[in-house]
């Protein structure tokens, strides 16, 4: 089975400061990792994925992750936070040997305050 | 590209009717819809996944009879809600998988059911 931890509910930051958003996950092979963005009352936009290559993805709107497989981490981050950037964020895996399913985290409430 | 189409946006209907979410694939045939409920500031919990030509299948706890999914084409799956009760107020999300290429999942824009 595959499973994602997201072990903040909400993280808050001011305007400019360097954010970071925790994930953590489980899978039996091979783990294909996503970030999405949700805001109010719309699907999940797609920020970046992990499948094979380097450790370090870049995405959408400046935000990369950290793929590290001794930890079995997959952070968020971004160097300067935009108010614009408060949002929801889910983290997800998709298990490379095993189907399409993909398997969310609990999701992290991003709060970027002027 | 990879764009999926959900309609409608929102919908208010009366306890006790039925109400069809819609998701078209536009661009891309979508041979697997994976339907997602999700309840206020709650993660995404997969309800069912629907196949083009052949039976959905439902996640332990969904009943199947209540939420019925129709995977009518590559290009398009149904989410019907039957006989819908307030406790069945929640947003609904498609999502389908990269096909050729991979590529990141495709979610259509959600529907926010409201049973009065």
């Amino acid at each position: 089975a595959q499973s994602v931890a997201q072990p903040e509910d909400q993280v808050n930051v001011a305007e400019g400061n360097p954010l970071t958003v925790k994930c953590t996950y489980s899978v039996s092979g091979n783990p294909y990792l996503f970030w999405y963005v949700q805001y109010p009352n719309r699907g999940l936009q797609f920020l970046l994925k992990y499948i094979t290559g380097d450790n370090l993805v870049k995405g959408s709107y400046g935000f990369e992750a950290e793929f590290n497989k001794s930890q079995t981490s997959f952070h968020l981050k971004k160097p300067s936070a935009l108010v614009s950037d408060s949002a929801l964020y889910f983290c997800a895996v998709r298990d490379g040997g095993a189907g399409n399913m993909l398997t969310f985290g609990g999701g992290t409430r991003l709060m970027v305050k002027p | 590209g990879a764009v999926v189409s959900q309609h409608p946006s929102w919908v208010i209907c009366k306890s006790g009717t039925s109400v069809k979410i819609e998701c078209r694939s536009l661009d891309f045939q979508a041979t697997t819809m994976f339907w997602y409920r999700q309840f206020p500031k709650q993660s995404l919990m997969l309800m069912a996944t629907s196949n083009e030509g052949s039976k959905a299948t439902y996640e332990q706890g969904v009943e199947k009879d209540k939420f019925l999914i129709n995977h009518a084409s590559l290009t398009l799956s149904t989410l019907t809600v039957t006989s819908a009760h307030p406790e069945d107020s929640s947003f609904y999300i498609c999502s389908a998988p990269p096909g050729g290429s991979f590529r990141g999942y495709t979610f259509g824009s959600g529907t926010r059911l409201t049973v009065v």
